[in-house]
């Protein structure tokens, strides 16, 4: 069965410094993986995927993650945090061989970052 | 990307009730999806509203509670039925861009009361 884990429930950083969140996966077969961000009553927000090629992804208001398959893992990472990147982010994760389209959701890290 | 609303934004209704919440985007697109998220909960799929046939629901999930239309290509319904507290959620549907990533409407946070 696919699955997302998404190990800590929040990541506290302080601003300017480097952020990770984590995340780790679980499919058959070859994944997409996504990552989103929520902020207070709104919706999803798309960040970024990986489909193919290079492992380092980069995707919206400076946000990367990298792919390693070896470690089943997709971290989104950021050099330097903001204020405003606080937020819940969510991985996800599709599976290639599905033609369904459905997406598999992490449970979620809240990202507070402190000035 | 596609842009998507959602109607209503929120909703307070009383147990018994059914709400009918709306997706409309503003291209055509061939997968539409209804994903709940329950307070302080991941997402998770309801549906996938398929155009011109019965939508395709997740286990847990069945037609009599959440039917599912999607008449044309930009718009779609999803009805929570005889509604209990435990149905208060957020209730978002996305749509698959042809670049693999979903894009999701704001949302419509539904409160059963």
């Amino acid at each position: 069965a696919q699955s997302v884990a998404q190990p800590e429930d929040q990541v506290n950083v302080a601003e300017g410094n480097p952020l990770t969140v984590k995340c780790t996966y679980s499919v058959s077969g070859n994944p997409y993986l996504f990552w989103y961000v929520q902020y207070p009553n709104r919706g999803l927000q798309f960040l970024l995927k990986y489909i193919t090629g290079d492992n380092l992804v980069k995707g919206s208001y400076g946000f990367e993650a990298e792919f390693n398959k070896s470690q089943t893992s997709f971290h989104l990472k950021k050099p330097s945090a903001l204020v405003s990147d606080s937020a819940l982010y969510f991985c996800a994760v599709r599976n290639l061989s599905s033609n369904t389209g459905k997406l598999i959701f992490g449970q979620g890290t809240t990202l507070q970052v402190k000035p | 990307s596609a842009v998507i609303s959602q109607k209503p934004s929120r909703d307070i209704c009383q147990r018994g009730t059914s709400l009918t919440i709306q997706c409309q985007v503003d291209s055509q697109v061939t997968m539409m999806f209804w994903y709940r998220q329950q307070p302080g909960q991941s997402l998770t799929l309801i549906a996938t509203a398929n155009q011109g046939s019965e939508a395709t629901y997740e286990s847990g999930f069945v037609i009599d509670k959440f039917p599912i239309s999607r008449p044309n290509l930009t718009f779609s319904t999803l009805t929570v039925s005889n509604m209990s507290p435990e149905d208060s959620s957020i209730y978002l549907c996305s749509v698959d861009d042809r670049g693999h990533e979903q894009y999701f409407g704001p949302g419509t946070r539904l409160t059963v009361t």
